[in-house]
């Protein structure tokens, strides 16, 4: 079946540490993104990638990296920077970086504590 | 400046009858309009889209109306299911021009049987 996985489905931290959040996707597209969602503030963008070995910042991207050296895989990497952490993190892929349409993975609920 | 407004944050409709999301943008370089459903715990999933040349897109039971002049658009669900129950997000895309999809804030629908 082709799709997105993210993998764990939850996530727990110690403050201090840093963690990273897996993204894979297997339908041969060119463009991956990472959202994080908060109650009541939708979908905010935090790093995006249109090609492997190239990725922009999204809105909110401090405290946050991701590295892109496979097409199938954009992992996230939260940082002891970020301020608020706790989350549920959310990957998506497009066919390419001018396509409309995005398909979301399941998401990971990371909580730190 | 949010470019992409749900001034709506939940909805609540008798089963049945007609639900109305709506969407307000302020940028008048998105020429696209997409529709995304979100269960708790789970990743939005595509629901239905429209281009800026059309006025109206129809799937099922589902429709999406744009007011190119007015800068909004509406999603109606008819008739409104139990299963219809979940946050609801627009997100517009700028010209083709490799930028990522804005996204609204989401609004919570609730059916009640």
């Amino acid at each position: 079946d082709g799709g997105i996985t993210q993998s764990p489905k939850y996530l727990f931290r110690k403050e201090g540490q840093n963690v990273t959040l897996s993204c894979e996707q297997n339908l041969n597209h060119d463009a991956m993104y990472w959202y994080r969602q908060d109650p009541g503030q939708g979908l905010r963008l935090i790093y995006y990638s249109q090609i492997v070995n190239d990725f922009q910042k999204g809105d909110i991207a401090e405290g946050y990296s991701v590295s892109r050296e496979k097409k199938e895989s954009f992992p996230l990497t939260v940082t002891s920077a970020q301020k608020n952490p706790t989350a549920f993190y959310l990957c998506a892929s497009s066919i390419s970086a001018v396509s409309y349409e995005q398909y979301f993975g399941p998401g990971t609920r990371l909580t730190v504590t | 400046d949010q470019q992409v407004k749900q001034n709506s944050p939940s909805l609540s409709v008798q089963e049945g009858r007609i639900s109305i999301l709506n969407c307000d943008y302020t940028n008048s370089m998105f020429d696209y309009f997409l529709w995304y459903k979100k269960y708790p715990a789970e990743g939005p999933t595509f629901l239905i889209s429209i281009s800026s040349i059309k006025d109206k897109n129809e799937d099922g039971r589902f429709t999406v109306f744009l007011n190119k002049s007015a800068k909004h658009l509406s999603l109606h669900i008819v008739p409104s299911q139990p299963g219809d129950s979940a946050v609801y997000f627009c997100a517009a895309s700028p010209l083709r021009g490799n930028t990522p999809l804005v996204f609204g804030k989401g609004t919570r629908l609730s059916v009640i049987a």
